[in-house]
């Protein structure tokens, strides 16, 4: 099965730098990559996604890139914000044939902003 | 367009004991998904249903976990009996075959805590 691995565990940077999370697939067949926010307590919500048929995303701040050669994807948050600390979740996605999907999650990257 | 919706919010049980989780995806959302998050994981999938079928339980503990779609609307899910190791947050998440095919939207979930 898909596998799915997340880098850093946790991230410390200051208010108005960059942030990058790094994750790694093994299933090949993959074709979507979610990346999902999560503040303490709440739930996991959709922040910006790419598919496998485009190699860049960028959504005001937030930007997600894919090498499917290397099998690996990030996520870059540029001028960070307090209110960008959470957890963030990236996932690997085979959509697959009968109009499904199967989804594996990374372990998640603890993002703390300080001011 | 309403939420997931899940119920209970919250449950304290003693172990050996059974609980039950429910579960009202998105109206139209074919796709349904049980997750367990044990705390400072990222979120595991138990089973998948496409309509009231199961797509994939490959990851679900059978001897003392259950779960059901029998209508393709709403959903529950069981445990008995409880162990210690199943204190976790269950989100239940839907996804729809139309438009944004791949995208899951979360519930709430449901903060189990095992004694």
């Amino acid at each position: 099965g898909e596998n799915v691995e997340q880098h850093p565990s946790t991230l410390s940077v200051q208010e108005g730098d960059s942030a990058v999370i790094k994750c790694t697939y093994s299933d090949s067949a993959s074709n979507y990559f979610p990346w999902y926010k999560q503040e303490l307590g709440k739930r996991p919500q959709l922040i910006i996604d790419i598919r496998s048929n485009v190699g860049e995303k960028k959504d005001q701040r937030i930007a997600v890139t894919l090498n499917k050669t290397a099998k690996h994807f990030s996520l870059h948050i540029t001028e960070t914000q307090p209110e960008d600390s959470a957890v963030y979740f990236c996932a690997a996605s085979n959509a697959l044939r009968r109009g499904y999907q199967k989804v594996t999650f990374g372990t998640g990257t603890k993002l703390q902003v300080i001011p | 367009e309403a939420g997931v919706a899940q119920s209970p919010r919250y449950k304290i049980i003693e172990k050996r004991q059974s609980v039950a989780f429910w579960c009202n995806p998105i109206s139209g959302h074919a796709t349904l998904y049980w997750y367990q998050q044990i705390l400072g994981q990222g979120p595991k999938l138990l089973i998948q249903f496409q309509n009231n079928g199961v797509v994939d339980d490959s990851q679900l503990p059978k001897d003392r976990f259950s779960a059901e779609r029998l209508k393709g609307v709403d959903s529950t899910l069981k445990i008995q009996p409880a162990k210690l190791e199943d204190s976790a947050v269950y989100l239940c998440a839907s996804s729809s075959i139309r438009d944004r095919a791949y995208e899951q939207y979360f519930g709430p979930g449901t903060r189990l805590t095992v004694t």
